[in-house]
Parts: structure tokens; C-alpha cells; sequence
């Protein structure tokens, strides 16, 4: 069945370093790609997301690419801030309407100052 | 709403007994999704809805837990003879299909936390 691979962390890194969280996938079809984000407290929210191969998600200064040739859709950001400090979430949908989302096992973050 | 509720917060119960938690929606959502997240684990899958009717229950564990959804708004996630494997965090999603993005993006709530004791 379809399944999200990512990294284990936790990750640890000092303020403006640079960031990559890897997701790899497997998948029938043409999914859907996402990260989502739990900050400490909060609840699950969706960061970015990617439609089809080639696409790049990006929001609050990630980024991710959706490359089909490799199955992954690694996140990146060029300068981390204390308050990225949370757990990262890769997914993937089948790409139908409504499908079912299914959820890597998570990175957890730790930015120091 | 304005978000997704969901009730209760909390729930603390003993080993044998019989459990409801309730998802209220966002007010248009077509699709609901419940999920369970293990301590230091991502969300596993459990059921969606379309509508009223159950689209896919293939991640429900067992027999001993249940969904509904019977006005297509609110659902209710029922658990039999609770067990101490069922401490988790039982979140609930919906979603509205975006033509606009082609994604199926969810809106989740902050989680019913279920310790049995």
C-alpha cells in the first residue's frame, strides 16, 4: 500500500542554519504531497503542499519539490528561526477526491538561539 | 464553526469500558476523517466519511471501535471494551475538495487525548 518515509529526529540546529527534512514515498497512481507542521501546543496544520511531479510547495519560507523520478519531496529552508521549532508531518493522498491521507511517523526540530 | 471541535479535550477511563468522542466539523465540510496519533508517532488512518456514509474504514483496528456520522455534520467515534493499547490521541479532520488546487487539504481539531487506565 502507499507509505511516507522521513527522517528520524530529532533534528537539531542553531538559528540561520539551513534546513532539509527528508520524505521519500510509495504510491499507486499520481499522489498528492504535503507537509504539515504540529507546533508545541497547537494542532496539526498544513504547511505546504505539491499537486503533481515537478510542482514546489512553499510557504513561510519552506519549500519542497515534488519529484516523481526520485519519489521524494524533501523540505528545505535556507535560514531557520527558534520559532520553526515544532514537529514536521510528510503525507500523501491518492490524488482522488477525498481519498484518504496518510502520514509519515514525523521529525521533530529543535532550533536553539 | 469556525474550526474543528472536538469533545472531550480529556478522557480518562478504566480498562472494560465504552467510549465516545465527538467531532463537530467545519460548517460545509463535506469529508470527516478521524485519526489516531501514538505518543512520538505520525497520525495513523481509521475511517473517512463522505457525506453520511463511511468511505473507507480500513484502518478501524478491530471490531471494537465504531463511527457514525448520521446528518453528514457531526460524528461520533465509539470504542468498546476499551483496552490500555487505546490510549492515544484521536484527532478529527474534514476536509472540502479544492478544484482550484486539485488537493484534498484537512483541517484538523486539537485532539481528544484518551488514557486508559
Amino acid at each position: 500500500g502507499d507509505s511516507v518515509t522521513q527522517m528520524e529526529g530529532p533534528v537539531t540546529l542553531s538559528e540561520e542554519a539551513f534546513l532539509t527534512i527528508n520524505c521519500t514515498y510509495t504510491a499507486t497512481g499520481y499522489p498528492s504531497l504535503f507537509w504539515y507542521v504540529q507546533y508545541p501546543g497547537e494542532g496539526l496544520q498544513l504547511l505546504l503542499k505539491a499537486t503533481k511531479a515537478d510542482d514546489k510547495g512553499s510557504n513561510k519560507g519552506f519549500e519542497a519539490t515534488y519529484r516523481k523520478e526520485t519519489t521524494s519531496f524533501h523540505l528545505e529552508k535556507g535560514s531557520v528561526q527558534v520559532s520553526d521549532s515544532a514537529v514536521y508531518f510528510c503525507a500523501l493522498s491518492g490524488g482522488y477526491r477525498d481519498d484518504k491521507i496518510i502520514f509519515g511517523k514525523g521529525t521533530r526540530l529543535h532550533i536553539l538561539p | 464553526g469556525a474550526g474543528v471541535s472536538q469533545t472531550p479535550s480529556n478522557k480518562v477511563t478504566e480498562k472494560g469500558k465504552y467510549v465516545e468522542l465527538r467531532c463537530d466539523p467545519i460548517s460545509g465540510h463535506t469529508a470527516l476523517y478521524w485519526y489516531r496519533q501514538s505518543l512520538g508517532q505520525g497520525p495513523e488512518f481509521l475511517i473517512y466519511f463522505q457525506g453520511t456514509g463511511a468511505a473507507d474504514d480500513s484502518g478501524l483496528p478491530n471490531d471494537r471501535f465504531f463511527a457514525v456520522r448520521p446528518e453528514g455534520s457531526v460524528s461520533t467515534l465509539k470504542i468498546q471494551r476499551t483496552e490500555r493499547g487505546d490510549s492515544a490521541v484521536y484527532l478529527c479532520a474534514s476536509s472540502l475538495y479544492s478544484a482550484a488546487s486539485g488537493a484534498n487539504v484537512l483541517t484538523f481539531g486539537a485532539g481528544s487525548r484518551l488514557t486508559v487506565l
